[in-house]
């Protein structure tokens, strides 16, 4: 079984500061990574993902990752928000293993980015 | 190409009643997954369908609860006798299966059960 914790339920930032997202999870076999964001009144969309590779991940509207498996984290940052990033972002597990790729949700941080 | 649709986007119903919330995944995907969404339990996985395999039904909060999909392509979550617990966005999403790949959601369901 595998579960995700985000610490931060919501997040305020001025607009063009940097932003870090953070994610844990805890899982008895390997995972894949996910982050999702669900925009005012829309359905959830892929930003990145962590497969295997290169720890850091590059994903859309200038998101990146970075996956540290010694401290089972897989925080989101951007370094330039913008107002319109203002959205609730999910950080996700899937079972690497063939659980037949359900995914497991954190609670969510909601980011505020104002003027 | 069209995205996942759901229908209807909203659905209000009295306690009790039985309520059917429809699925059309993406052309061409082979897994479709009901998930749900509400304040107090966040995003829960409901229930997984992989081409002709028999659904990952693990998710599902009780026997009240079913779901199919027809000729591997819609799908239909049913829900018996609601409760008022039951009122959440419930959201379906499809892929081209494996774990590795993305799902793609759809608007979501709205239900709200009085």
């Amino acid at each position: 079984a595998q579960s995700v914790t985000q610490l931060d339920s919501q997040v305020p930032v001025f607009e063009e500061a940097p932003v870090e997202l953070r994610c844990n999870y805890s899982s008895s076999v390997s995972v894949y990574l996910f982050w999702y964001v669900q925009y005012p009144n829309q359905g959830l969309q892929l930003l990145l993902k962590y497969l295997s590779g290169s720890t850091l991940v590059k994903g859309i509207n200038g998101f990146e990752a970075e996956f540290n498996k010694s401290q089972t984290s897989f925080h989101l940052r951007k370094p330039s928000v913008h107002i319109s990033d203002t959205a609730e972002y999910f950080c996700a597990v899937s079972d690497r293993t063939g659980g037949g790729n359900k995914l497991t949700f954190g609670t969510g941080t909601q980011l505020k980015v104002e003027l | 190409g069209a995205g996942v649709s759901q229908s209807p986007s909203n659905k209000v119903t009295e306690k009790g009643k039985d309520v059917e919330l429809r699925c059309d995944p993406i052309s061409g995907h082979t897994a479709l997954y009901w998930y749900r969404q509400s304040l107090g339990q966040g995003l829960e996985f409901l229930i997984y369908f992989q081409g002709n395999s028999a659904p990952d039904k693990s998710g599902l909060p009780s026997d009240r609860f079913s779901a199919e999909r027809t000729g591997g392509s819609v799908s239909t979550l049913t829900i018996q006798r609601t409760q008022q617990e039951d009122s959440a966005v419930y959201l379906c999403a499809s892929s081209k299966g494996g774990s590795y790949n993305e799902q793609f959601f759809g608007p979501g369901t709205r239900l709200t059960v009085l």
